[in-house]
């Protein structure tokens, strides 16, 4: 069964840092890009950021909102993807989904995600 | 960036009605937009790419239509478990972006 496994979500003061982690199973991880997407209580879909795989020289890409302070990573030998996040602010809270991303001759989208994780920055 | 306007917001329908959703683009992306179907407290479920190719498992009764700036989700007979927010999301440029989405209400 292919899945997603979103952990490392919690309560997190601002200024504070905090590293969600995905694991993966059931599809070739190395093959994907994959994805970050998180959604603040009560609001919509927000893309976080992407990384590429190893023939797209694990390139990254990330929203405005969170360039500079947030980090994704890899490992394909142990089939997980990482989210570190710095200098959070208290409008970073969210649930935070990773996501497969598919592509089939130059669409991509995302067609495998998690459950999420909470996120909750506050003093 | 570009942006993503879905309309309406929210709708109330009935079982069986045929329901429409509306997404913009800010900019032409041609056919480059997908939708989702979120659930309460669930994971967005992947529905449709390139603006009309359904995703394998989804039922017929979903269909997507348009290119350049103006798309359109159909329901065409709702059923119970269709009562969700659904989403549309362009990939044409990163940053990705998504509609605000719209939520079909009983």
């Amino acid at each position: 069964e292919v899945q997603l496994v979103e952990s490392g979500g919690g309560l997190v003061q601002p200024g504070g840092s905090l590293r969600l982690s995905c694991a993966a199973s059931g599809f070739t991880f190395s093959d994907h890009y994959m994805d970050w997407v998180r959604q603040a209580p009560g609001k919509g879909l927000e893309w976080v950021g992407r990384t590429r795989n190893k023939v797209n020289s694990y390139t990254t890409e990330y929203a405005a909102s969170v360039k500079g302070r947030f980090t994704i990573s890899r490992d394909d030998l142990k089939n997980s993807l990482y989210l570190q996040m710095n200098s959070l602010k208290t409008e970073d809270t969210a649930v935070y989904f990773c996501a497969r991303v598919e592509g089939r001759a130059y669409y991509y989208y995302m067609d495998v995600w998690g459950k999420g994780t909470t996120v909750t920055v506050s003093s | 960036d570009i942006q993503m306007t879905q309309s309406p917001s929210s709708l109330s329908a009935s079982v069986g009605d045929r329901v429409t959703i509306t997404c913009r683009a800010s900019q032409s992306i041609s056919n480059y937009l997908n939708w989702y179907q979120q659930k309460p407290g669930k994971a967005p479920k992947f529905l449709i790419y390139a603006a009309s190719t359904l995703q394998s498992g989804v039922p017929s009764r979903f269909g997507g239509s348009g290119s350049g700036t103006d798309f359109t989700l159909t329901i065409s007979s709702l059923q119970p478990e269709d009562f969700a927010t659904y989403y549309c999301q362009q990939s044409y440029s990163t940053p990705l972006t998504f509609g605000g989405g719209t939520k079909v209400e009983i």
